[in-house]
């Protein structure tokens, strides 16, 4: 099974700060690749696909980049709608099923 | 608009089982398959598996095999997540959400409220 690994697991920053989240494949995986923002007991909101494609309506602040084993997820000036935790999610299209990083809760 | 609907929250004993249901509406249903995730107290989210509803093909991740069973009724536009023979560590908010069929590397764009599953004795 390919592993998903974001790092680091939190992060503290302040309103303005730029900050960047990193999440590693153990083997190649492309650009399969998305990215989630989550609220505290809310449904995650889709943020990236295809590791650099912005979903509709979110804020062009929020960037993707990345292919084969090394992904980073970029928020340009965070916001302090931006505290929340992160998660990346890869697509197996050889199994058809999907793994979700561990996450990392980015804290003033 | 668009939405995912998801059934209210279970409390169950050890060993029981739980059918959680998703109810689509604003867009046509056999075009999303739709995929359940959950999330135990403080912890990070776990794929599950997922669902065709046009065909009704469904996966499931190893860890669940055998004891998930999805299906989904066109009727009422609904897909349902059985888990069985459940443990207290199944206790945890479940989530259904929806990706474009064919499209399964565009990510999980619109997602239900979530439904608490509480397994405890």
């Amino acid at each position: 099974d390919i592993q998903m690994t974001q790092s680091p697991s939190a992060l503290s920053a302040s309103v303005g700060d730029r900050v960047t989240i990193t999440c590693r494949a153990s083997q190649s995986i492309s650009g399969w690749l998305a990215w989630y923002q989550q609220k505290p007991g809310k449904a995650p909101k889709l943020l990236i696909y295809r590791a650099s494609s912005l979903e509709s309506g979110v804020p062009s602040r929020f960037s993707g980049s990345g292919y084969g084993t090394e992904f980073t997820l970029s928020i340009s000036s965070l916001q302090p709608d931006d505290f929340a935790s992160y998660y990346c999610q890869h697509y197996n299209s050889y199994s058809n099923m999907y793994t979700f990083g561990q996450g990392t809760k980015l804290e003033i | 608009q668009v939405q995912l609907v998801q059934s209210g929250a279970e409390v169950k004993k050890p060993g029981a089982s739980v059918k959680v249901s998703c109810k689509a509406s604003g867009y046509t249903f056999t075009d999303y398959d739709v995929h359940w995730v959950r999330q135990a107290p403080g912890q990070g989210l776990e794929w599950m598996g997922w669902i065709n509803p046009n065909s009704g093909g469904a996966k499931s991740a190893q860890k669940f095999q055998g004891r998930v069973t999805m299906t989904r009724d066109t009727s009422v536009n609904t897909v349902y997540m059985e888990l069985s023979r459940l443990r207290s560590d199944d206790t945890a908010l479940y989530f259904c959400a929806r990706i474009r069929s064919g499209y399964s590397n565009y990510g999980l764009d619109v997602w239900g409220q979530g439904t608490t599953v509480t397994v405890s004795s």
